[in-house]
């Protein structure tokens, strides 16, 4: 089964607003990443982060990684509507070169 | 610099029948990935190759068989299509990290198939 779960899987708000959607893991990792994917389109890597660190920020994204919930966050702060997208969160599973995509957040940013 | 390309961006097969995905990085990553996309899933990953030479399956190998050519490519073949292997299929390749880590995964646009 797959390891990472995202909350919400739809999400719906509106321009200006903050969006935040997050990820659940089941076992120890190396690292948490964060994808983007438009429609029709692959996935961009957004932001990774380390099972040493607990935040870490680029532009207009906040993410925490909490190793003893495991679970981590991804805060989009001021959304446009380009910002519209599937998210979806990626584990680096410690001991293995495999990563585990999570089912993904719908993210929907209405003008 | 392309990244990652796939080709071909669509493909409609009939049962039974055999199709290579082929898969190209520009970036000298040793580590690439396979995976498939179904509506309202995440990724789950076929096969993957953490260097020349070698491959790996993933979760779901079933039905799939893959071969690293060089560094650069790595390809994906269905012998023989199910409509159960109706998908999006994406290649990746995996940047290193910093201090002997891992980094990112690298995507393609990935290959629509529609197995009749």
């Amino acid at each position: 089964s797959q390891q990472g779960e995202e909350d919400p899987q739809a999400l719906s708000i509106q321009e200006g607003e903050n969006a935040t959607m997050n990820c659940s893991y089941k076992t120890s990792i190396n690292n948490l990443q964060w994808y983007r994917q438009n429609s029709g389109r692959g996935l961009v890597h957004l932001i990774l982060i380390r099972s040493n660190e607990r935040e870490k920020h680029s532009g207009r994204l906040r993410v925490t990684l909490d190793t003893s919930k495991k679970s981590s966050s991804l805060l989009i702060t001021a959304s446009r509507a380009a910002d519209t997208a599937s998210y979806f969160c990626a584990t680096d599973a410690s001991g293995t070169y495999k990563y585990i995509f999570g089912t993904g957040t719908r993210l929907k940013v209405l003008a | 610099n392309a990244g990652v390309t796939q080709t071909p961006k669509f493909q409609v097969l009939k049962t039974g029948q055999s199709m290579t995905l082929q898969c190209a990085q520009d970036m000298n990553h040793n580590s690439m990935y396979w995976y498939r996309q179904d509506p309202g899933m995440g990724l789950r990953l076929i096969y993957y190759s953490a260097s020349e030479g070698t491959t790996d399956k993933g979760e779901v190998p079933n039905g799939y068989n893959v071969s690293r050519l060089n560094k650069r490519e790595f390809s994906l073949r269905l012998e023989s299509a199910a409509p159960s292997q109706t998908s999006v299929y994406f290649c990746a390749s995996r940047a290193p990290g910093l201090a002997g880590g891992r980094g990112p995964q690298y995507f393609g646009p990935g290959t629509r198939l529609l197995v009749l």
